[in-house]
């Protein structure tokens, strides 16, 4: 089975330009997560979306930021435009929202490889 | 500060040896989950503990989540050169579980043959 697959797996690029980072989650998972991995910071949550629809984004750093899920297999991460203070690794994580005893639903989150993201 | 506080921060450990790695947060945990990095890779999933009092193993890996579910150690017994990585817990805060996590900074786990 594919798992979540994030392109591309490096990406090097100038202040100043436009990024556009790329998920695919698992099919049939009707959840997506953006997550972003810095040395100072670790993984911090930036974005999710239940069913296409962007649930919380107070994790964005900034308007440079911007998040879409425009059909249930795919979703984008832009920055524009880019700073050097945003080279981390962002990772793109799905899973299947299921409940077992109310109030404890299951959230098991698979991640796809990651982005390596330099600004220059 | 963080909400989510793994201990120790590294751990250099000599293979055949036991270690355990430490996740606690000042809050209750709704669902916790242990994750495994390999450098450069992805977050692979190991375990999910939801309930107070619950332990879970595979292989030679056994979680625990304690009865107050604010904190939960990963034991690992007879290391081999194959666990070593970084082990990162991560949390449901909210009741429902339906949010994303919050993780811990991760444990560097170094097995020395």
């Amino acid at each position: 089975d594919a798992g979540v697959i994030q392109s591309p797996r490096h990406e090097v690029t100038e202040m100043g330009q436009e990024v556009t980072l790329r998920c695919k989650p698992i099919s049939g998972h009707n959840s997506l997560f953006w997550y972003r991995q810095t040395m100072m910071r670790g993984l911090e949550l930036l974005i999710y979306f239940n069913n296409n629809v962007p649930i919380d984004d107070s994790g964005m750093p900034e308007d440079r930021f911007s998040a879409k899920m425009p059909n249930a297999s795919f979703s984008t991460l832009k920055i524009q435009p880019s700073e050097p203070r945003d080279s981390a690794v962002y990772f793109c994580a799905s899973s299947l929202q299921s409940s077992g005893r109310p109030g404890l639903a299951k959230n098991i989150q698979y991640f796809g490889a990651g982005t390596r993201l330099s600004v220059l | 500060s963080q909400e989510l506080e793994q201990s120790p921060q590294s751990l250099i450990v000599q293979e055949g040896k036991n270690l355990t790695i430490n996740c606690t947060s000042s809050k209750t945990l709704y669902g916790l989950y242990w994750y495994k990095q390999k450098y450069g890779e992805g977050l692979i999933f190991l375990m999910m503990l939801q309930k107070g009092g619950e332990e879970k193993s595979h292989e030679k890996i056994t979680a625990k989540l304690d009865e107050k579910k604010q904190q939960s150690s990963l034991h690992i017994t007879a290391s081999q050169p194959s666990h070593a990585g970084i082990y990162l817990c991560g949390a449901d805060m909210m009741r429902g579980g339906a949010d994303g996590l919050t993780f811990g900074k991760g444990t560097h786990l170094i097995i020395q043959p």
